[in-house]
Formats: C-alpha cells, sequence, structure tokens
C-alpha cells in the first residue's frame, strides 16, 4: 500500500534553533496535511495544502508543497518549550484515506 | 462550534474482556474514522463511517467493530481483548466535502488491558 516515509524520526534542538521535517512518498498526492500531537491528546491539524508548489504559514510555522506531489515540508522558525510534541504528515489522493508518516519526535533543551 | 469528544478518556479492562468506546463528532461533520495509536507507532487506520455506512476499513481483525448513528456519533468494540489492544485510541471526523479529508481528532481513549 501507499507509505509516506517522514525524516528525521527524532529531533533534539536548542530553543530558539529553526526547524525542518519532510514527508517524501513513492505516489502522487493532492493533498498534503501536517498535524501536531501533544503527550496524551489527538493530533491537532496545523497546516493543510492543495496545490503542488503551494507554500502556507500559520505563525512561526511553514509547510510546502513539493512541486513533484511526492514531498511536502514542515518548517519551524525559532522553536520554543510549547513546540515539543509530534509533527505528522498526511497525504491524500483524490478521495482515498488519508495516509499518515510516522511522526517527528521534537524534542527541546531549554 | 465544539470539538470531537470521546469518551470515556481512561479505561482499564483486563484479557478477555470487551470495551465500547464513544465518540461524537464536530457538528455537520458525517465521515468518522477510528484509529490505533501505540508507543513509539504511528496511527493506525481501523474504519471509516459514512452516514451510518462502513465505507473503509484498516487491517485489524474482527475483534474489532464499529458503527454510525443516525446523528453521526459512533462507537468502537473491540470484543475478547487482548494485552496488545492497550494503546490510544482516537476518533476523528470529518466533513468529508468532496471526499476532501481534513481529519479533525478528539483527544482519545486511553485504554489499558492487564
Amino acid at each position: 500500500g501507499q507509505q509516506l516515509n517522514q525524516s528525521p524520526q527524532s529531533m533534539f534542538i536548542q530553543e530558539g534553533e529553526d526547524v525542518s521535517m519532510n514527508c517524501t512518498s513513492s505516489s502522487i498526492f493532492n493533498t498534503w496535511l501536517w498535524y501536531k500531537q501533544d503527550p496524551g491528546e489527538g493530533p491537532v491539524l496545523l497546516i493543510a495544502l492543495y496545490k503542488a508548489g503551494e507554500l502556507t504559514s500559520n505563525g512561526r510555522l511553514t509547510a510546502q508543497f513539493g512541486i513533484t506531489r511526492k514531498d511536502s515540508f514542515l518548517n519551524i522558525s525559532a522553536s520554543i518549550p510549547s513546540d515539543v510534541g509530534i509533527y505528522f504528515c498526511a497525504g491524500q489522493r483524490g478521495a482515498q484515506k488519508l495516509v499518515f508518516g510516522q511522526g517527528t519526535r521534537l524534542t527541546i533543551n531549554p | 462550534k465544539a470539538g470531537v469528544t470521546q469518551t470515556p478518556r481512561y479505561l482499564i479492562k483486563t484479557r478477555g474482556q470487551q470495551v465500547t468506546l464513544s465518540c461524537s463528532p464536530i457538528s455537520g461533520h458525517r465521515s468518522v474514522s477510528w484509529y490505533q495509536q501505540t508507543p513509539g507507532q504511528g496511527l493506525q487506520f481501523l474504519f471509516e463511517y459514512f452516514s451510518e455506512t462502513q465505507r473503509n476499513k484498516g487491517n485489524f481483525p474482527g475483534r474489532f467493530s464499529g458503527r454510525q448513528f443516525s446523528n453521526s456519533r459512533s462507537e468502537m468494540n473491540v470484543s475478547t481483548l487482548e494485552l496488545g489492544d492497550s494503546a490510544l485510541y482516537l476518533c476523528a471526523s470529518s466533513p468529508r466535502d468532496r471526499g476532501d479529508e481534513k481529519l479533525f481528532f478528539g483527544s482519545g481513549t486511553q485504554l489499558s488491558v492487564l
């Protein structure tokens, strides 16, 4: 079945640093979503992307829909302690179910 | 608008028992999906219900079942619980407009099987 490769699996950074993570697939998607999950909670939708090349921001977060439609990127600028959590990418083809990446666990040292 | 509500928040059961989890979607959302999440694992899709019909199903044994009511509320049931069923069970609703699946998740039910 379809799979999303999300990297890195985990990140350990200093507060104030910028963060980059990405998601790649062997299949083309027409929708990319990015979620964040806090410990013990459900994932919360951060950004939705619907067009190849689209660049969308939500505060300090910026996500891009790759030109090939097989990848997406999420950047977080000037990280703060509340950015800690697991970030998931998800892709959709047509009206099919969302496919989720395995997540990137972000840890921030104060 | 109220978000997705899942009850109970925590459950402790023993092997062999059965359990029912409940989910109330966002008002107006007709699609409800269920996911299992174990520590260190991603989100494993269980099933999706739309207008009271199961529309998609993941690769889980028949001990996992669900249903959706006319008001879009959904329940999932796990029978003959096993230790490996300990997980966070997440419900997500979606308007599913034009097939677009922007999922909104509840806080989950943390199930521990002893």
